[in-house]
């Protein structure tokens, strides 16, 4: 089972849908970091943090260090979003980047 | 004013070969990284250097081995390349060891014949 595991794999939504990717980990750890994968292949980090909240244009991030869980919501999607949302968690023996395996979002017109 | 570059893009060699991959960043960051990406797109750490000293080598075999010849350098060469070693490799770097948010490069995809 892998330390950090998000759900769901895949996504598929519809153009103006509010969109949620859960992660949930089960170690320790410093931050998590939400990043995007787009078709082409360049990864983009979104959102970096350890507690709360962040919001950035239609993006907000959410953790809850209690429950180790952090979620990624999209609000009014857009097929521009289409993208593989990954979840990573600094934490660990080696305080090193443990990526989850990613969820595929499809954004229809 | 690419932040993170990688080259090459795409590198296409026989099982056996020897290769490098470069990666330089002008942001200023002390700490470069190298991730390998599988076919299933799941990200793993290779290396971490900090100011030019290795600080993360995962389970990583030896034919794998990274220079950092300044902090804005981390290039990676790979002996006796073998078909498993396909995949897309990531260079990254941010400010520090901290918590900082890291920039990628645009990936090296590396397939063996």
């Amino acid at each position: 089972k892998n330390e950090v595991e998000q759900s769901p794999q895949n996504l598929t939504a519809q153009e103006g849908e509010f969109i949620t990717i859960n992660c949930s980990y089960s170690v320790g750890i410093s931050a998590l970091h939400w990043l995007q994968q787009h078709p082409g292949g360049g990864i983009v980090s979104l959102f970096m943090l350890s507690s709360g909240k962040k919001k950035h244009g239609r993006l907000i991030a959410t953790i809850n260090i209690q429950e180790k869980h952090s979620s990624l919501h999209i609000t009014a999607s857009h097929p521009r979003d289409s993208a593989v949302y990954i979840c990573a968690v600094r934490g660990g023996a080696t305080n090193k980047l443990i990526f989850g395996t990613g969820t595929l979002l499809a954004v229809q017109p | 004013d690419t932040a993170v570059s990688q080259t090459p893009k795409y590198l296409v060699t026989q099982m056996g070969n020897d290769k490098s991959i470069k990666c330089e960043q002008n942001l200023g960051h002390d700490t470069m990284y190298w991730y390998k990406q599988d076919s299933k797109k799941f990200l793993k750490i290779m290396f971490s250097y900090n100011n030019k000293e290795l600080i993360i080598n995962e389970t990583v075999p030896n034919r794998f081995s990274p220079k950092s010849p300044d902090k804005a350098h981390l290039n990676l060469h790979i002996n006796s390349l073998e078909l498993g070693d396909s995949a897309v490799y990531f260079c990254a770097s941010s400010l520090g060891t901290a918590n900082q948010p890291q920039h990628f490069g645009d990936g090296t995809r590396l397939s063996i014949l």
